[in-house]
């Protein structure tokens, strides 16, 4: 129940194309979905993050979509781009636990 | 600011060698994590901390241990070194914001090998 799964595993997209990495959990007490974004050699850093309360976020190219009776949430990156290339993971929390599950990350190549 | 700072960026350790990687932090958060990075495994929780003198056991504690005497430093010690413990460490704080808003600020990590 306290999982985040987490798909694919690897991505590989067209210079222009949208990128759509997927998550579903089990755990209906999660009440706050980041996403981070890691670059080879550094630490995971914080991309974007969505409530259960609403259905889309929207920032620049990054968009997140949380469906909460089918328990997923996923990330599309719009005109996507060779900066775009890094690790994403999605992660779950809620209150009181003080600690953010993980998923097991999606490999993001962007072909130029 | 510098976030969070981890030292060693790099370490070979031989079995059963013990080393402590340090982390610290100046922005006064309370809440410190550590993780380890394998391969196609995500991050996995080994510690945690939610103030000074309160630390709590992660997901894969066994064969490290943990200490938090201050608010910015959260040390992890490795006693006893194995080939298991081979891995990429990151350290992470977050602030007080409410339901786990604002994200964690992890360092750049320490790529370990144990052989």
């Amino acid at each position: 129940q306290q999982q985040v799964k987490q798909s694919p595993q690897s991505l590989i997209v067209q210079k222009g194309g949208i990128s759509i990495i997927n998550c579903a959990y089990e755990n209906t007490a999660f009440d706050y979905f980041p996403w981070y974004q890691q670059f080879p050699g550094k630490g995971p850093a914080l991309l974007i993050a969505i409530r259960p309360d609403v259905s889309e976020k929207k920032e620049g190219r990054f968009t997140i979509s949380f469906n909460k009776s089918a328990k997923q949430f996923s990330l599309h990156i719009m005109d996507s781009q060779p900066g775009d290339s890094a690790t994403y993971f999605c992660a779950a929390y809620f209150s009181g636990t003080y600690k953010y599950i993980f998923g097991t990350g999606t490999r993001l190549k962007v072909l130029a | 600011n510098a976030g969070v700072t981890q030292t060693p960026k790099f370490r070979i350790l031989k079995i059963g060698q013990s080393m402590t990687l340090q982390c610290t932090q100046d922005m006064n958060h309370n809440y410190m994590y550590w993780y380890r990075q394998d391969p196609g495994m995500g991050l996995k929780l080994i510690y945690y901390s939610v103030g000074a003198g309160i630390t709590d056991k992660g997901e894969v504690p066994n064969g490290y241990n943990v200490s938090r005497s201050t608010t910015e430093d959260f040390p992890l010690r490795l006693e006893l070194a194995a080939p298991s413990q081979t891995s990429v460490y990151f350290c992470a704080s977050r602030g007080p914001a409410e339901q786990g808003s604002g994200g964690y600020t992890f360092g750049s990590g320490t790529r370990l090998t144990v052989v």
